[in-house]
């Protein structure tokens, strides 16, 4: 099946730096990618997704690459600020156990911390 | 808020019993996921229905199982619990079967004693 991992566990920046996080998957038929944000307790969010048809994606602060010959995306989100601190998911979707399916597999988080 | 409502927000019951999780998903949406997050196990996908049918199984223990009923809402059934099984359970539902966005529920908060 898939696997995802993720890079790195913690993260701690300025505020106003620029902050990486690297994701790779095993899976060459995984086609679409999203990164979800989450604060403690509480939901993933959704914050931006790529599918194997694109490159790059932005979206204000937030962009996201993809390299399918490598088989690794990451996400990039430039002037951080105090309220970017969480943990960051990556994801890959693929087909599940019985096929025909959407599951998500998820790397394993980065906790982001943006010091003032 | 993300439309995906869940119930109940938080759960404390003792090994060896049975609880049921409850899901529905946006408006529009058809289909339903679960997920398990725990402290040593990360998000885990558990199981996606679509239209009252499974669709993808991960590895879900027997001792649980899942079902969509007509009016599209899910439910979890969790039984012979274990401490192990104390997790968050996260619900997502999505419009279509592949790789549309998913979209998470606030999630049940379960304790086994």
């Amino acid at each position: 099946g898939e696997n995802v991992e993720q890079h790195p566990s913690t993260l701690s920046v300025q505020e106003g730096d620029s902050a990486v996080i690297k994701c790779t998957y095993s899976d060459s038929a995984s086609n679409y990618f999203p990164w979800y944000k989450q604060e403690l307790g509480k939901r993933p969010q959704l914050i931006i997704d790529i599918r194997s048809n694109v490159g790059e994606k932005k979206d204000q602060r937030i962009a996201v690459t993809l390299n399918k010959t490598a088989k690794h995306f990451s996400l990039h989100i430039t002037e951080t600020q105090p309220e970017d601190s969480a943990v960051y998911f990556c994801a890959a979707s693929g087909r599940g156990l019985t096929g025909g399916g959407n599951k998500l597999t998820f790397g394993t988080g980065t906790q982001l911390k943006v010091e003032l | 808020d993300s439309g995906v409502t869940q119930t109940p927000k938080h759960l404390i019951t003792a090994t060896g019993q049975r609880v049921t999780l409850r899901c529905s998903p946006r408006s529009g949406d058809l289909s339903v996921y679960w997920y398990q997050q725990s402290l040593d196990q990360g998000l885990q996908f558990l199981i996606q229905y679509y239209n009252g049918e499974e669709r993808a199984k991960g590895n879900i223990l027997e001792r649980f199982s899942a079902q969509q009923f007509p009016d599209l809402h899910s439910e979890l059934n969790l039984s012979s619990l274990e401490l192990g099984d104390s997790a968050l359970y996260f619900c997502a539902s999505s419009v279509g079967v592949l790789t549309d966005t998913q979209y998470f529920g606030p999630g049940t908060r379960l304790t086994v004693l």
